[in-house]
């Protein structure tokens, strides 16, 4: 079956510590982007790639960084420079560039300790 | 920064009654609106899309838009304790061809037996 698998689901991280979220997807979308949720919150778009080997920066960015080498594959690195990084991450995909419909997979939970 | 509106709740109606979930935005220009579900620890999932004026509807789901209003609601007829969860409005970025969406910090409904 298609679809978008993060991993892993459940991570923690000391302080001072680099961080990367997998994200795969195997249903031939062309966009894919990353997203935080902090409790009580929306979603907060932190990178997203429309084309192979090119990304753009969301809303909050910063602390965050992102590769897109192959179609497939969008995975979000949390630098230590992120300075509260606990949140819910979720990477979606869309089927064309002008759609909203996003597919999201089940998430990713960091925790720092 | 787009603004996107949602009333906090929580929302809590009865088995079988109709809930109404609202929504406003701030840009003028946008023209593409989603309603996406998220059960508790779960990733979001689209249920609905509109993009014009009026009423859309979906089984027991309706989408309505308002644009001169800057509105969009949606409705759930014979609502079920399945349908507990919270809703997130989306709003499509105006000119963008990435499908960018801003999300509201959504609306936790309760359906009770």
């Amino acid at each position: 079956d298609g679809g978008i698998t993060q991993s892993p689901k459940y991570l923690f991280r000391k302080e001072g510590q680099n961080v990367t979220l997998s994200c795969e997807q195997n249903l031939n979308h062309d966009a894919m982007y990353w997203y935080r949720q902090d409790p009580g919150q929306g979603l907060r778009l932190i990178y997203y790639s429309q084309i192979v080997n090119d990304f753009q920066k969301g809303d909050i960015a910063e602390g965050y960084s992102v590769s897109r080498e192959k179609k497939e594959s969008f995975p979000l690195t949390v630098t230590s420079a992120q300075k509260n990084p606990t949140a819910f991450y979720l990477c979606a995909s869309t089927k064309t560039v002008n759609t909203g419909e996003l597919f999201f997979g089940e998430g990713s939970r960091l925790t720092v300790l | 920064q787009k603004e996107v509106e949602q009333n906090s709740g929580p929302l809590s109606v009865p088995e079988g009654a109709i809930a109404s979930l609202n929504c406003t935005y701030s840009d003028r220009g946008s023209q593409s609106f989603f309603w996406y579900r998220q059960y508790s620890g779960k990733s979001p999932e689209l249920i609905m899309s509109i993009y014009s004026n009026g009423d859309k509807e979906d089984g027991r789901f309706t989408a309505q838009l308002n644009k001169a209003s800057q509105y969009v609601s949606l409705l759930i007829r014979d609502s079920q304790p399945s349908d507990s969860a919270t809703y997130l409005c989306a709003v499509g970025d105006r000119g963008s061809t990435l499908g960018r969406l801003y999300f509201g910090r959504g609306t936790q409904l309760t359906v009770w037996p």
